[in-house]
């Protein structure tokens, strides 16, 4: 079935150390998603990535699509502790004419040690 | 900022009983999803609409569950009967169409089953 696998599930790190979270398709995107959801609250939009090898950046987050749009990374450089939440990827999977389902990987939880 | 509205935003039951969720979208958005999500997961598609009509509901338990969007605008998530393993946080979320835009998440609705 369409699944999107993301790893690690957790990821412990010095403030000021970089992190970074990993997302992996069996079958080719139409697009894919990050998100960041805070403890207690509801996913949030980060970032969308459509094109083969696109890389973007928002300050220290660095977000990759691989060349076959089937994987995804989201880097962070120099955490800080206003990064803590769970990151989650999630794979547009195309359904039929201007529609595809979105599909959430199992999200990756960043703690932050200052 | 526009809202995605649901309700209740708690919601205690016993098994064997019925429970409906509320969903009231970004006024103009197209696409409306629910969403379960388990404490430490990800969240997991239950069904998409796009305006009335279901783009996606393989993942619905169509023994228990239903959902509605009867004139493309609001829609209603329903459990009955209601049983232990449904106890979770049910998201609805929208976006403008159905491929290439960000999803905007209501606070959800904690369901708890007894």
């Amino acid at each position: 079935g369409q699944q999107v696998m993301q790893i690690p599930q957790y990821q412990h790190v010095q403030e000021g150390e970089d992190f970074t979270t990993y997302c992996n398709s069996s079958t080719t995107l139409s697009n894919i998603q990050w998100y960041k959801q805070r403890p207690g609250g509801h996913p949030v939009f980060l970032i969308q990535l459509v094109k083969s090898g696109e890389v973007k950046k928002q300050k220290r987050l660095t977000f990759q699509f691989g060349e076959a749009k089937k994987n995804s990374s989201l880097h962070i450089t120099a955490t800080q502790t206003t990064d803590v939440g769970t990151y989650f990827c999630a794979g547009r999977f195309h359904v039929s004419g201007n529609t595809g389902k979105l599909i959430f990987g199992q999200g990756t939880t960043l703690q932050v040690k200052p | 900022e526009a809202e995605v509205a649901q309700s209740p935003r708690y919601k205690i039951t016993e098994k064997s009983q019925a429970v409906a969720f509320w969903c009231d979208p970004i006024s103009g958005h197209a696409t409306l999803y629910w969403y379960r999500q388990i404490l430490g997961q990800g969240p997991e598609l239950l069904v998409q609409f796009q305006d009335e009509s279901v783009v996606d509901d393989s993942q619905l338990p169509k023994d228990r569950f239903s959902a509605e969007r009867l004139k493309g605008v609001d829609s209603t998530l329903k459990i009955q009967p209601a049983e232990l393993g449904d106890s979770a946080m049910y998201l609805c979320a929208s976006s403008f169409t159905g491929l290439g835009s960000p999803l905007h998440f209501g606070n959800g609705t904690r369901l708890t089953v007894t």
